[in-house]
């Protein structure tokens, strides 16, 4: 039972770097989403999709690019890394939206220095 | 614009008493709520939801309750546990996305 995998678990960036959070889920979920945690600031929805091929932005897009090629996987982009952009991402799938339980990755902290 | 909030940070009580986590939210299109714990280092884990239709559902040791006029849920824990300490985050869901607070940390003492 995998569940929602993120890998990695921890990485370090420098200023101007680039990198792909992966994610991938194995319960046939049609909805993924991408959230961050800042401390205190609880979970923001960076990009969402609704199945394989579609991908909508949420609450904080700016700096960040998602794909939707395959149901099963959600990779997050980050083209410029920026020290704003430090933070835990999680990645997360539901069956069919916002009104069923969504599953959560165990996370990704990133430090952009 | 926080759309759902949790205005408490912080929220300590004893075991065996009760716990209640409050959540407001400005969306009156938002048609279902749910709440998720999380403990450090792990991703949140669902916990209870509620349609906009209902104003109360019950599981265990947790219910929550739906005031849709002043646009207000919250979370009773009866009765609390030590092992309930952890963050927990309220949600609403406009269908496609889930839009989460703040967050509230519970502190279960003995």
């Amino acid at each position: 039972n995998a569940g929602v995998t993120q890998t990695p678990k921890f990485r370090i960036l420098k200023i101007g770097q680039s990198m792909t959070l992966q994610c991938t889920q194995d319960m046939n979920h049609n909805y993924m989403y991408w959230y961050r945690q800042d401390p205190g600031m609880g979970l923001k929805l960076i990009y969402y999709s609704v199945g394989a091929g579609i991908t909508d932005k949420g609450e904080v897009p700016n700096g960040y690019n998602v794909s939707r090629s395959t149901t099963e996987d959600f990779p997050l982009r980050l083209e410029l890394a920026a020290p704003s952009q430090t933070s835990v991402y999680f990645c997360a799938s539901s069956l069919v939206g916002g009104n069923t339980e969504a599953f959560f990755g165990q996370g990704t902290r990133l430090t952009v220095v | 614009d926080q759309q759902v909030k949790q205005n408490s940070p912080s929220l300590s009580v004893q075991e065996g008493r009760i716990s209640i986590l409050n959540c407001d939210y400005t969306n009156s299109m938002f048609d279902y709520f749910l709440w998720y714990k999380k403990y450090p280092a792990e991703g949140p884990t669902f916990l209870i939801s509620i349609s906009s239709i209902k104003d109360k559902n019950e599981d265990g040791r947790f219910t929550v309750f739906l005031n849709k006029s002043a646009k207000h849920l919250s979370l009773h824990i009866v009765p609390s546990q030590p092992g309930d300490s952890a963050v927990y985050f309220c949600a609403a869901s406009p269908t496609d996305k889930l839009i989460f607070g703040t967050g509230t940390r519970l502190q279960v003492f003995p």
